[in-house]
């Protein structure tokens, strides 16, 4: 059972214009979540995270969306840029344990 | 600030063998996390320590899989025996603090170990 589901496996976009990355959960219980970036050959890095108690956090270029009653989130990246080009996974956590990753969603920015 | 070192980088082993990784988390960071990574899969969870105790280790398969974290800095995981399934990249992660309250410390991960199960 996929406790966070990243529906997308891949997403292109031109240079410049926003990324959208979706994310699902089943878990009513996780009360915090967080979106890593991973190049190939490397380990995940963090980018941004948000706790159930706020529906929106920025960061820069990044802003991720929560929307608890449907257990929703989103990452937004504008405008996007090729260095971007990289695989992306949502995590949640539920009181500080139980880690769990969704499966990634590879983005890429076309110049 | 030096990463979480891991090693070794790639392993190749025939099944029913013994494999070892190790990994040395950021200095100070208290927390160190073990994962597993399939091919088109996201990190599944393996072991928690916070210093040197477990706090989860419910996906960690405990007929084969090891794990310690001698006086709560690094840590070895071990497989034995290997099997084909166990093909992945092994993840290890540190974070500074973890706490209920929701002040999730960033997690820092490694570059992986790529282990190859024929």
């Amino acid at each position: 059972d996929q406790q966070v589901k990243q529906n997308s496996p891949s997403l292109s976009v031109q240079e410049g214009r926003i990324s959208i990355l979706n994310c699902d959960y089943t878990n009513s219980m996780f009360d915090y979540f967080l979106w890593y970036k991973k190049y190939p050959a490397e380990g995940p890095t963090f980018l941004i995270s948000i706790s159930s108690i706020k529906d929106k956090n920025e960061d820069g270029r990044f802003t991720v969306f929560l929307n608890k009653s449907a257990k929703h989130l989103s990452l937004h990246i504008v405008p996007s840029q090729p260095g971007d080009s990289a695989v992306y996974f949502c995590a949640a956590i539920e009181g500080g344990q139980n880690f769990v990753f969704g499966p990634g969603t590879r983005l890429s920015v076309l110049p | 600030e030096a990463g979480v070192a891991q090693s070794p980088r790639y392993k190749i082993i025939e099944k029913r063998q013994s494999v070892a990784f190790w990994c040395n988390p950021i200095s100070g960071h208290a927390t160190l996390y073990w994962y597993q990574q399939i091919l088109g899969q996201g990190p599944k969870l393996l072991i928690q320590f916070q210093n040197n105790g477990v706090v989860d280790d419910s996906q960690l398969p405990k007929d084969r899989f090891s794990a310690e974290r001698l006086k709560g800095v690094d840590s070895t995981l071990k497989i034995q025996p290997a099997k084909l399934e166990d093909s992945a990249v092994y993840l290890c992660a540190s974070s500074s603090r973890v706490s209920l309250a929701g002040l999730i410390g960033t997690q820092y991960f490694g570059p992986g170990t790529r282990l190859l199960v024929l």
